[in-house]
């Protein structure tokens, strides 16, 4: 058990619905980050957020947001979804905002089917 | 984005040392070079991270050109549960991207 808790694990849903996946980050970690991993590729950075604050943002479709919540627990929400985006959604979270000499630890991850 | 160059996949023999090599030739000064580790089904798991100097830890050993445009992770003996994708990713400011990673197989 890394400290990172991401729920659901597995999720089955249609094309044009909406899902929130949900991510608690290690205790003490103010940063969370976001990642999609489709099969056999790589992890493509989402988004950053600090303390409630969005930091960064990556390849983010316009049909998927989040935000992190006083509680530090973050939350993606996938809308209008398409087959593509079938997917391992990542969370990470680490103790600081600098990405340079952080530590991330991830969680097992979210498991996205759209049919 | 500064980007990051491994081979798609290595393979080794158990109890062999192994040395991933990765090219970061577009690093910034302030970037540091992290690798992490992703076993099947699993999220990535942090190895081992440095900026300038070689970094050792009890994971592994990370040795940083001097240039610091290419770096290599070195397992020094291979078991069979370090199988698995490696990645090489340069931290910056409010970034870290992952590469397309190494695959790495460990045979026994």
């Amino acid at each position: 058990d890394s400290g990172v808790t991401q729920t659901p694990k597995h999720l089955i849903t249609a094309t044009g619905q909406r899902v929130t996946l949900r991510c608690s980050p290690r205790s003490g970690d103010l940063s969370v980050y976001w990642y999609q991993q489709s099969l056999d590729q790589g992890l493509q950075f989402l988004i950053q957020y600090y303390n409630g604050e969005e930091r960064a943002k990556g390849n983010i479709l316009e049909r998927f947001s989040a935000q992190q919540f006083p509680d530090l627990h973050s939350e993606l929400n996938l809308s209008s979804l398409e087959l593509g985006d079938s997917a391992l959604y990542f969370c990470a979270s680490s103790p600081r905002l600098e990405g340079w000499a952080n530590v991330l630890t991830f969680g097992a991850g979210s498991r996205l089917t759209v049919l | 984005d500064a980007k990051t160059t491994q081979p798609n996949s290595m393979e080794s023999n158990e109890e062999e040392p192994v040395h991933l090599p990765c090219n970061h030739s577009t690093i910034s000064g302030t970037d540091y070079i992290h690798w992490y580790r992703q076993l099947p089904s699993q999220g990535p798991e942090y190895v081992i991270h440095g900026l300038t100097s070689n970094v050792n830890n009890r994971m592994a050993s990370l040795a940083i050109a001097e240039d610091r445009k290419s770096s290599t992770l070195i397992l020094h003996r291979a078991t069979l549960r370090d199988a698995a994708v490696y990645y090489c990713i340069l931290a910056g400011f409010n970034k870290f991207y992952f590469g397309s990673g190494t695959k790495l197989n460990v045979k026994p």
